[in-house]
């Protein structure tokens, strides 16, 4: 059974870095093809795709936020790392991991974490 | 990016009703759509991808039709459970995006 979950700081102030861990289980993102990806929704919004890892550490990222992102896997303990740098109040959201699909550019989200809520203010 | 917009926003409808809903891509973007469906306080669900492929577990009276820019999804024979809000995401070339969802509710 495949079970994805996120975790991290509920509050954090303006200007901080954001740190978020993805722990899953259920598949290894050593095995050829596996992707992983980041995925945030503000509050009554619509969803958002932030970055994506690969098995091979290749990485890719939303263009408008490719600055203050960096996405990173550990392996050993089935887990992929996001951070964000200089975090605003509008960058309030729920943030979600989820299992990636998909070959070369293509990716869709066939499973995903229960999220986590993160706000952003002083 | 690609846009996607999707129509209506909002949708009501009766248990049993067949609905569709539109979602029209800036670009063409071939077959490379997916449709998820949301409930509050939950995380999206996969229905379909590829346009038209059900994924696995996914009750038959969910379909996707489309290509190019133009995509919709069906439900024939709405079921209380499907009373949510449904989204659309495009994934062509390292850039994903999704429409700004349809919330379906019930008449």
């Amino acid at each position: 059974q495949v079970t994805l979950k996120e975790s991290g700081p509920a509050l954090v102030k303006p200007t901080q870095t954001l740190t978020l861990t993805c722990t899953f289980s259920g598949f290894s993102l050593d095995t050829t093809g596996m992707r992983m990806s980041w995925i945030r929704q503000p509050p009554g919004k619509a969803l958002e795709w932030l970055a994506r890892i690969d098995w091979n550490d290749d990485k890719f990222y939303r263009t408008s936020l490719k600055t203050r992102l960096t996405i990173s896997k550990d392996t050993s303990g089935n887990q992929v790392v996001l951070s964000m740098t200089n975090m605003d109040p509008m960058d309030t959201a729920t943030y979600y991991c989820a299992r990636t699909c998909g070959s070369g550019g293509n990716s869709w989200f066939d499973i995903w974490g229960q999220g986590t809520a993160v706000t952003v203010s002083s | 990016d690609i846009q996607m917009t999707q129509s209506p926003s909002t949708l009501s409808a009766f248990v049993g009703d067949r609905v569709t809903i539109t979602c029209r891509a800036s670009q063409d973007i071939t077959d490379w759509l997916a449709w998820y469906q949301q409930k509050p306080g939950k995380a999206p669900k996969l229905l379909v991808y590829k346009a038209s492929s059900l994924e696995s577990g996914v009750p038959s009276r969910f379909s996707g039709s489309g290509s190019g820019t133009e995509f919709t999804l069906t439900i024939s024979g709405l079921q209380p459970d499907d009373f949510a809000t449904y989204y659309c995401q495009q994934y062509g070339s390292y850039s994903y995006t999704f429409g700004q969802g349809t919330k379906l509710e019930i008449k």
